[in-house]
């Protein structure tokens, strides 16, 4: 069974500064993928970036990056520079390694960016 | 290019009148997915087609079935609807299914029931 927790059920940060998003997980796989996605008010799942979890590098799309640490079960998610237009929700999930299709989700952060 | 495709975006049903939800798909993929996602939470898994082959999840109400007559479509009928499933109903796709695998998303559809 996997589990993700996400401890922040709201953030507001100022604009042009970086966020960091906080995930832990917990899993008795092996090989994981982790995966974050961004849910703004209209409601459709945005994928952002993707975690496998052998990669030795973080991964990195644009202005998102994902600090990941293997052995504390982390894998936050870094915005650099925030905009207006990433206010919204944002989930981590999680999928393991065999027959098992589903992602298991955190309960998600709301994050607020302020002017 | 919208890539996953649902319809309707909003749909208003009576209780207990059945609906169907549609998805569709431009990008060939394999799997097709389900989730409810009701206010303020995760979604959750509802079931899944691995190409035909259909994976119900455990704790899914008997009262939602689905359809997958071709790769690129998929229905949700909900035969008798409750107040209780009242929610945001999200289609996903992913190539195989693996861990690596990205699962992309429609806008979802977003049942009030009366």
């Amino acid at each position: 069974a996997q589990k993700i927790t996400q401890t922040q059920p709201g953030m507001f940060v100022q604009e042009k500064e970086a966020v960091t998003l906080d995930c832990t997980y917990d899993t008795s796989d092996q090989s994981y993928g982790l995966f974050w996605y961004k849910q703004p008010s209209s409601g459709e799942m945005i994928f952002l970036i993707y975690q496998g979890s052998y990669d030795e590098q973080n991964a990195t799309e644009g202005r998102y990056s994902l600090n990941f640490q293997k052995a504390r079960k982390s894998a936050n998610l870094v915005i650099s520079a925030s905009q207006l237009g990433d206010s919204a929700m944002y989930f981590c999930a999680m999928r393991g390694l065999f027959g098992n299709e589903k992602l298991t989700f955190g309960t998600g952060t709301r994050l607020t960016i302020i002017p | 290019d919208a890539m996953v495709i649902q319809n309707p975006r909003y749909q208003v049903t009576q209780f207990g009148k059945p609906v169907t939800l549609s998805c569709s798909q431009t990008l060939n993929h394999n799997v097709m997915y389900w989730y409810q996602q009701k206010s303020s939470q995760a979604p959750k898994l509802l079931f899944h087609y691995y190409d035909k082959d259909f994976n119900n999840e455990a704790d899914t109400p008997d009262n939602f079935q689905s359809r997958r007559p071709n790769t690129s479509f998929c229905f949700l009928d909900i035969r008798s609807p409750g107040l209780g499933d009242a929610a945001m109903y999200l289609c996903a796709t992913s190539r195989t299914g693996t861990r690596s695998d990205t699962q992309y998303f429609g806008p979802g559809t977003r049942l009030t029931v009366l």
